[in-house]
């Protein structure tokens, strides 16, 4: 079945500084990758999600590459905030069944 | 529109005991999906249904678990005779009925503390 790895596990940036999170996955089947954000006592929320039929996606501060042949996908974050600090999941699906595998999560922290 | 709603949002049950986890979906979603986290780490599935059928449950444990999505009412996960191992946050996701493409959105979850 399909195998998320997630890098860094933990980050830290300077605030106004650029945050990279990178993963990659297992099942060259997998065709739709999700960004979740934790904050602490709270749900998962999605931020972001690229499909398999591009290779980049920008929304305002968020950015997300994904390289199908290298089956590697990233998260770029820039000019980072205090808010921004939180633990970001990254996460692939085939689509077949629905089914959401997700990576370890990387716990990022913005200093002041 | 109300997101995805689950109650308790903390639970704690002795060893023996049952727990009962409940999720109603966002409005319009007819998609469900269980997952457990426990702490410092990812999310793991457990149970994806649709209304009255259980569409994959290779994520759950085949003893004591049992997650069932009514006609009428919210989606409920049964952990029955809990154990300490079973202590994690567990989140119900929904997805719109057109489903297949996996955008899901998040509850807030329910702590469970067996003691």
């Amino acid at each position: 079945g399909e195998n998320v790895e997630q890098h860094p596990s933990t980050l830290s940036v300077q605030e106004g500084d650029s945050a990279v999170i990178k993963c990659t996955y297992s099942d060259s089947a997998s065709n739709y990758f999700p960004w979740y954000k934790q904050e602490l006592g709270k749900g998962p929320q999605l931020i972001i999600d690229i499909r398999s039929n591009v290779g980049e996606k920008k929304d305002q501060r968020i950015a997300v590459t994904l390289n199908k042949t290298a089956k590697h996908f990233s998260l770029h974050i820039t000019e980072t905030q205090p808010e921004d600090s939180a633990v970001y999941f990254c996460a692939a699906s085939t689509g077949r069944d629905d089914k959401i595998i997700f990576g370890k999560g990387t716990r990022l922290h913005i200093l002041p | 529109n109300a997101g995805v709603m689950q109650n308790p949002r903390h639970l704690v049950r002795r060893r023996g005991q049952e727990a009962r986890l409940r999720c109603s979906p966002m409005k319009g979603h007819s998609h469900v999906y269980w997952y457990r986290q426990l702490p410092e780490e990812g999310l793991k599935f457990m149970v994806y249904l649709q209304k009255e059928n259980i569409i994959d449950e290779s994520g759950m444990p085949k003893e004591r678990f049992s997650a069932e999505f009514p006609k009428e009412g919210p989606s409920i996960l049964r952990i029955q005779q809990v154990v300490r191992g079973d202590s994690a946050a567990y989140f119900c996701a929904s997805s719109p009925t057109s489903g297949g493409w996996g955008e899901q959105y998040f509850g807030p979850g329910t702590r469970l503390t067996v003691t």
